[in-house]
């Protein structure tokens, strides 16, 4: 079974720009995750969904920072406008909490660099 | 709030030579789950074991071993016969019961290095 899928897995984009990180999750997975990665904050969840609705959505940063999903099958997370401080690996994780299981799997990470 | 301390940042040892990871954590649900996750030098973030907070049994799979002690709010994790493969950040992780509880708080990981 193929795991999570994210694209693009590397991102080099100039401040100001518009980024847009693409995540598909496991099938059958009704929750979806976007955490992001940094030296400085360890991993901190962004946002989650439940059944394609947003669950949670206090770890969004500000306003440039955006998710959607759109369907089972697919999520986005977009950034507009990038700054350098922005700069991180940004993972997407997908679980079923059906049947007493609730880990999360991870896909490969986005490392986004803005300069 | 939820917390999770892994309070080594790292840790080295001589392959083959078994190492204990510390994590403690913070909750004030009666029902939680936790969680260790291994990152190697790739990036990607493994999933390694589960355990529900009404289920003290101790695991052992291969070479790892974990031991869950709510009266501590301890989930160690042991290696034993440490291999070079096994170097990587291992992040301990809780995440409550209920909805809209869903997510994971991570510890800030534990470094480990296997020297061969």
């Amino acid at each position: 079974d193929a795991g999570v899928i994210q694209s693009p897995r590397h991102e080099v984009t100039e401040m100001g720009q518009e980024v847009t990180l693409r995540c598909k999750p496991i099938s059958g997975h009704d929750y979806l995750f976007w955490y992001r990665q940094t030296m400085m904050r360890g991993l901190e969840l962004l946002i989650y969904f439940n059944n394609n609705v947003p669950i949670d959505d206090s770890g969004m940063p500000e306003d440039r920072f955006s998710a959607k999903m759109p369907n089972a099958s697919f999520s986005t997370l977009k950034i507009q406008p990038s700054e350098p401080r922005d700069s991180a690996v940004y993972f997407c994780a997908s679980s079923f909490r059906g049947a007493g299981t609730y880990e999360q799997y991870f896909g490969p990470g986005t490392r986004l660099t803005v300069t | 709030a939820q917390k999770v301390t892994q309070a080594q940042t790292e840790i080295s040892v001589v392959e083959k030579e078994d190492v204990t990871l510390d994590c403690v954590y913070e909750t004030r649900d009666t029902t939680y789950y936790l969680f260790w996750y291994k990152q190697p030098p790739s990036g990607e973030l493994v999933f390694l074991i589960r355990r529900n907070s009404f289920d003290e049994q101790n695991e052992i799979s291969g070479r790892y071993s974990w031991n869950f002690q709510k009266s501590t709010s301890s989930f160690n994790f042991t290696i034993t016969a440490s291999q070079v493969v096994d170097s990587a950040v291992y992040f301990c992780a809780l995440s409550e019961a209920g909805f809209g509880n869903e997510k994971l708080t991570f510890g800030t990981g534990t470094r480990l290095t296997i020297i061969p």
